[in-house]
C-alpha cells in the first residue's frame, strides 16, 4: 500500500520568511496530492491540492510542486504570518477520497 | 466548501460501555465515508471505509467487532466503539468526498475512564 513520509516534523520561521515542507510517496500509481492544515483540536482543512498531470500549482502565498519521477511533492508558503502556525499534513492517493496521510509538520511562525 | 457534520464533539465514558459517533454530509450525498483516528501530535490513521448499503472495509489491524460502522443512508455513517477501554481514547474524525475534494467532520474527542 501507499506510504507517505513527511519532513520536517517541526519548522520554526520568522514572520515574513518562507516555509517549505516536503513529502515523498511510495506508490507510483498515486495521482492526487492534497495538503491539509489542522489547528489544535480542529478538523483538517484542505488548503491546496495537485494532480499528477500538473507539476506546480499556486494559490496566493501557497504553492505546491510535484516531481513524479522522484515521487516527491512539496508545499511552499511565502511571506508567512503568525496565523499560518498549525500542523500541516500532506497526503497521497490514487483516488481523491481515500487518503493516506504523512506524519505532519508543526509550523510555528514567530512575529 | 461542503459541510460534514460530526457529533458529538467530545464524549467521556466509563470503561466497558459503548459510544456511538455520527457523521453526516449536510449538503451532498456520500456513498462512501471514511473514519480516521488521531492520537495527540500524530497523523490521521485511516481506520475504515464506510460503504452505503454494504459492509465497511477495515484497514489492517483495525478490529471490526470493536469498531462497528453502519452507513444506512447516503448522508449518515456511524461509528460505534464497543466495550470501550482507556486505550481507545483518541480523536476520531470522519470524512466524505464531493466534487473530487475530501472534507472532514469536526472530530470527536473520546475519553474512556
Amino acid at each position: 500500500g501507499e506510504n507517505v513520509e513527511q519532513h520536517p516534523s517541526t519548522l520554526s520561521v520568522q514572520e515574513g520568511d518562507s516555509a517549505v515542507i516536503k513529502c515523498t510517496y511510495s506508490d507510483s500509481a498515486s495521482n492526487y496530492f492534497p495538503w491539509y492544515k489542522q489547528e489544535l483540536g480542529k478538523r483538517p482543512q484542505l488548503i491546496i491540492d495537485i494532480r499528477s498531470n500538473v507539476g506546480e500549482k499556486k494559490d496566493q502565498r501557497i504553492a505546491v510542486t510535484l516531481n513524479k519521477t522522484a515521487k516527491h511533492f512539496s508545499l511552499h508558503i511565502t511571506e508567512t504570518q503568525p496565523e499560518d502556525s498549525a500542523v500541516y499534513f500532506c497526503a497521497a492517493s490514487i483516488r481523491t477520497d481515500k487518503l493516506i496521510f504523512g506524519t505532519g509538520t508543526r509550523l510555528q511562525v514567530f512575529p | 466548501g461542503a459541510v460534514v457534520s460530526q457529533h458529538p464533539s467530545w464524549v467521556i465514558c466509563k470503561s466497558g460501555t459503548s459510544v456511538k459517533i455520527e457523521c453526516r454530509s449536510l449538503d451532498f450525498q456520500a456513498t462512501t465515508m471514511f473514519w480516521y483516528r488521531q492520537f495527540p501530535k500524530q497523523s490521521l490513521m485511516l481506520m475504515a471505509t464506510s460503504n452505503e448499503g454494504s459492509k465497511a472495509t477495515y484497514e489492517q489491524g483495525v478490529e471490526k467487532d470493536k469498531f462497528l460502522i453502519n452507513h444506512a443512508s447516503l448522508t449518515l455513517s456511524t461509528l460505534t466503539v464497543t466495550s470501550a477501554h482507556p486505550e481507545d481514547s483518541s480523536f476520531y474524525i470522519c470524512s466524505a468526498a464531493t466534487n473530487e475534494k475530501l472534507f472532514f467532520g469536526s472530530g470527536t474527542q473520546l475519553s474512556v475512564l
